[in-house]
């Protein structure tokens, strides 16, 4: 079964340093994987993807992501964080092609202090 | 541009009531997704529609049902309504096309208080 990990459930960093946010996975076939942002009370908002090709994906709002196949890793980066950047982080896989779920890590709270 | 649309946004149900959420996908999309998020939790997928047509299945419960309909909008059905289905209720949806592995764009939630 598919599966991602997020081993940090919240992390500060100051704003205008650099920003990681860490996430494993554990796929049986090739990785599909995604971050989202979510605002506190709102929808879930896409910010990149990986599906194939280079390994650092480039999204919105100034995040990326790097694609670490032998680490099975995923992490989302940024390189100068802004107080707005606080909130909720997932990581997520893709379960399949078509019509198939998307299955969550636990979740990161990031927050930017200024 | 156009996102997905959710009604109601706010709903408060006794238990044992039914509940009909429902969701308009951005245009041109041809699948929805329906997610369930309690509170502090990750969202976890209760069932899809591609084509109209059910794609997959998560941890949905029997009391729950859900359709697309031919102008591609959904609804979720939830009858016999427990205290613990009180959660945030997001419809996704997605442009698939054979072999593609396209993002899921979230409406706002509907958020259901089952007293």
């Amino acid at each position: 079964a598919q599966s991602v990990a997020q081993p940090e459930d919240q992390v500060n960093v100051a704003e205008g340093n650099p920003l990681t946010v860490k996430c494993t996975y554990s796929v049986s076939g090739n990785p599909y994987l995604f971050w989202y942002v979510q605002y506190p009370n709102r929808g879930l908002q896409f910010l990149l993807k990986y599906i194939t090709g280079d390994n650092l994906v480039k999204g919105s709002y100034g995040f990326e992501a790097e694609f670490n196949k032998s680490q099975t890793s995923f992490h989302l980066k940024k390189p100068s964080a802004l107080v707005s950047d606080s909130a909720l982080y997932f990581c997520a896989v893709r379960d399949g092609g078509a019509g198939t779920a998307l299955i969550f890590g636990k979740g990161t709270t990031l927050s930017v202090s200024s | 541009a156009a996102g997905v649309i959710q009604s109601p946004r706010h709903l408060i149900k006794e238990k044992r009531e039914t509940a009909t959420l429902k969701c308009y996908p951005i245009p041109r999309h041809d699948t929805v997704y329906w997610y369930q998020q309690g509170p502090g939790q990750d969202p976890q997928f209760l069932i899809s529609f591609y084509e109209k047509m059910q794609s997959d299945k998560g941890s949905i419960p029997d009391r729950f049902s859900a359709q697309q309909f031919s102008d591609y909008h959904s609804e979720l059905n939830m009858s016999s309504l427990e205290l613990g289905d009180s959660a945030l209720y997001f419809c996704a949806s997605s442009l698939e096309t054979s072999g593609s592995y396209n993002e899921q764009f979230f409406g706002p939630g509907t958020r259901l208080t089952v007293l």
